[in-house]
């Protein structure tokens, strides 16, 4: 079982590039979520994804894009890349049971990207 | 609004003794509650969930946490420390209405382990 695959690993940006970090899983879930991981932070939502086609903002949208064309793939754009934008980031997936968010997570390993 | 806290960054333990990492929460309704551990340059991985059973909740490698209303705490425990618990811990909050935005996360403990 792959679960939540993330690519790429790692990556340094220089300020203003743009780039897109790739998330996909294989078990079906209709949720789907980006965090911000920063040290002593805890994980700040940036977007998330109830399904196909249906995309919110979490709470740090800012300088970020997604969409969800297939239930699989959720990929995060960053269109002009700032130093603030150094972090990990961590997609993860959820199931709903009989209608209902059951609100367990599943993540992948993380992408750990550098702006300089 | 949903939040949480997690009482102290780092916690330091010696190999054998009593873990407790301490967790807070605050939610308008009856929450969901998960503790999720971190090891170096992983993902996060469910340890256990509350959502409404038992209110004493048994996870994986021997940890437990007990739900207690009255003092809106979620602490996470383990009765013999391992050298291979040394890892970040997370409490996290859902709200238990069904919305769709995710967990609510604390900042994190850090779980130090002495031999």
């Amino acid at each position: 079982n792959a679960g939540v695959t993330q690519t790429p690993k790692f990556r340094i940006l220089k300020i203003g590039q743009s780039m897109t970090l790739q998330c996909t899983q294989d078990m079906n879930h209709n949720y789907m979520y980006w965090y911000r991981q920063d040290p002593g932070m805890g994980l700040k939502l940036i977007y998330y994804s109830v399904g196909a086609g249906i995309t919110d903002k979490g709470e740090v949208p800012n300088g970020y894009n997604v969409s969800r064309s297939t239930t699989e793939d959720f990929p995060l754009r960053l269109e002009l890349a700032a130093p603030s934008q150094t972090s990990v980031y961590f997609c993860a997936s959820s199931y709903s049971n009989r209608g209902r968010r059951t609100g367990e997570l599943f993540f992948g390993e993380g992408s750990r990207l550098t702006v300089l | 609004a949903q939040s949480v806290t997690q009482l102290g960054s780092h916690v330091s333990v010696s190999e054998g003794a009593l873990v407790l990492l301490r967790c807070n929460y605050s939610s308008s309704v009856p929450p969901y509650l998960f503790w999720y551990v971190q090891y170096p340059n992983q993902g996060l991985q469910l340890l256990l969930k509350y959502t409404s059973a038992a209110t004493l909740v048994k996870g994986i490698n021997g940890f437990e946490a007990e739900f207690k209303k009255s003092e809106t705490s979620f602490h996470l425990t383990k009765p013999s420390a391992h050298m291979s618990d040394a890892a970040e811990y997370f409490c996290a909050v859902s709200d238990r209405g069904g919305g769709a935005d995710g967990l609510t996360f604390g900042k994190g403990t850090h779980l130090i382990i002495q031999p």
